[in-house]
């Protein structure tokens, strides 16, 4: 099967500082990219999606200057979370889908990074 | 729009008993359908889904699904449940669109007594 990976799995951070996280598809070649949010005991959130080689569509109330998503290549999704506040703590999940000519429609997930800003 | 509703947060079973986990669906056009199941700080593995065609649809570690257009239902059920089956598990929706977002129920945690 299709395989995501996420990259760090958890980080904890200083409050003021920016976190990276990386999204690659493994084994495919993702058109568009998702990045969700989940607090605990919650469903996923959408934040924003990822499409190769152009400017991400957030989701109304996700700030897109404070959630810097990058989608250079068909393999990798970069999520930046910049100047972090212990709010921002949570656990953040990529899902990766080939779409494109195949039409493939399922979405494939990361394990997810726990992000613990103190 | 599409919306999902998945009934009862919490589902308790004995081991071997049936297991039912509800999802209902709203879609303005014929949905594509999914469930998801998710282990304690780890990301979501997809279980099963229906796109087009046979309706009973069979999934990985004995889950299966039926898509019921009339009912807009896609309940998820396992004739004989495991330890292993307790977490957590999410139904979720799409217009049927490559590169649309999947919209989540709130998910149905399942727990396993022996």
């Amino acid at each position: 099967g299709a395989v995501v990976s996420q990259h760090p799995s958890r980080v904890i951070c200083k409050s003021g500082t920016s976190v990276k996280i990386e999204c690659r598809s493994l084994d495919f070649q993702a058109t568009t990219m998702f990045w969700y949010r989940q607090f605990p005991k919650q469903s996923l959130m959408l934040m924003a999606t990822s499409n190769e080689g152009s400017k991400a569509t957030y989701e109304q109330g996700v700030e897109k200057d404070k959630f810097l998503i990058n989608h250079a290549s068909l393999t990798l999704s970069t999520l930046t979370v910049t100047s972090a506040h212990p709010e921002d703590s949570s656990f953040y999940i990529c899902s990766a889908s080939p779409g494109g000519a195949s039409g493939e429609e399922t979405q494939y997930f990361g394990p997810g990074t726990r992000l613990l800003v103190l | 729009a599409q919306s999902v509703t998945q009934l009862g947060s919490h589902v308790s079973v004995s081991e071997g008993a049936l297991v039912l986990l509800r999802c209902n669906y709203s879609s303005s056009v014929p949905p594509y359908l999914f469930w998801y199941v998710q282990y304690p700080n780890q990301g979501l593995q997809l279980l099963l889904k229906y796109t087009t065609g046979a309706t009973l649809v069979k999934g990985i570690n004995g889950f299966e699904a039926e898509f019921k257009k009339s009912e807009t239902s896609f309940h998820l059920t396992k004739p004989s449940a495991h330890m292993s089956d307790a977490a957590e598990y999410f139904c979720a929706v799409i217009s049927g669109q490559a590169g649309t977002a999947l919209i989540f129920g709130k998910g149905t945690t399942l727990s396993v007594s022996s």
